[in-house]
C-alpha cells in the first residue's frame, strides 16, 4: 500500500462548479498535510496546508482533514479554468522533520 | 521571495557520464531536498540535508549522492547516469517545518 494515496485522474468539471479532490495516507503518525497545485510543466507550488480535524478554508479553497479516516480532501469553489492543473497532496510524519511524502496527483480539468 | 534556482532547465547526458545538477536558494533555509518526478509516481525524495555538511537518504538514493558545501548550496550527482535516471529533478528548500517549503524551476534530464 502507498502511504499517500490520489486518484490520478483525469478529474473533469464544468466552469463554477466544486471540485473535489481527494487523498489518503497509511501512516498515523502523519501531523501536518499539504495541497500543492503544479501547472504543466512548472514546479509544484503551496497552496494550502491542514494540521488539525476539520476544514481550514482560504479563498475559494477548503482542505479538510479527518484524522480517524486518514482522509484529506482539497475543494475548489467556483472552478475557473485557470485552476486546470495536477494537485498534489503530500504529508508530513511525526519526528521526520521537513520530509515531505507526496502522492502521485490528481489531474484537475476544469472545461469552460 | 524566496528563491530557489537549479543550474539547467534541460541537460542531454550519455550513459556513464557523471552528472552535477546545482541548486542554489537565497533565503538563508537550513533544509534542502532533491525529489525526482515521474508520470504516474508522483514526487519521490532522492536525499535531504539539514545542515551544512550533513545529508540523510530520502526513499530513492541508490544511483545518486549529495554535496552540501555550503549553506545555500546543493548539489545531487549522479555517478554514472542510467537511461533509468531520466527524469524531471526538482530541488526545494524549506526553513522550520514544511509548511515553507518552495521549489525550483526543476531540471529534465535525459540520458541516452
Amino acid at each position: 500500500q502507498k502511504e499517500v494515496e490520489q486518484n490520478s485522474g483525469p478529474l473533469s468539471v464544468p466552469e463554477g462548479a466544486i471540485a473535489s479532490l481527494n487523498c489518503t495516507y497509511s501512516d498515523r503518525g502523519s501531523q501536518s498535510f499539504f495541497w500543492y497545485r503544479q501547472y504543466s510543466g512548472k514546479s509544484p507550488e503551496l497552496i494550502m496546508f491542514i494540521y488539525s480535524n476539520g476544514d481550514k478554508e482560504d479563498g475559494r479553497f477548503t482542505a479538510q482533514l479527518n484524522k480517524a479516516s486518514q482522509y484529506v480532501s482539497l475543494l475548489i469553489r467556483d472552478s475557473q479554468p485557470s485552476d486546470s492543473a495536477t494537485y498534489l497532496c503530500a504529508v508530513n510524519i511525526r519526528n521526520q522533520g521537513g520530509k515531505l511524502i507526496f502522492g502521485q496527483g490528481t489531474e484537475l480539468s476544469v472545461k469552460p | 521571495d524566496v528563491k530557489v534556482t537549479q543550474s539547467s532547465r534541460y541537460l542531454v547526458k550519455r550513459t556513464g557520464e557523471k552528472v552535477f545538477l546545482e541548486c542554489v536558494q537565497d533565503m538563508d533555509h537550513e533544509n534542502m531536498f532533491w525529489y525526482r518526478q515521474d508520470p504516474g509516481l508522483g514526487l519521490r525524495l532522492i536525499y535531504f540535508s539539514y545542515d551544512v555538511k550533513m545529508k540523510e537518504k530520502g526513499d530513492i538514493p541508490e544511483g545518486y549522492s549529495v554535496s552540501r558545501e555550503k549553506k545555500e548550496r546543493f548539489s545531487l550527482i549522479l555517478e554514472s547516469a542510467s537511461t533509468n535516471q531520466t527524469s524531471m529533478y526538482l530541488c526545494a528548500s524549506s526553513q522550520g517545518g514544511p509548511e515553507t517549503q518552495y521549489f525550483g524551476p526543476g531540471t529534465r534530464l535525459l540520458v541516452l
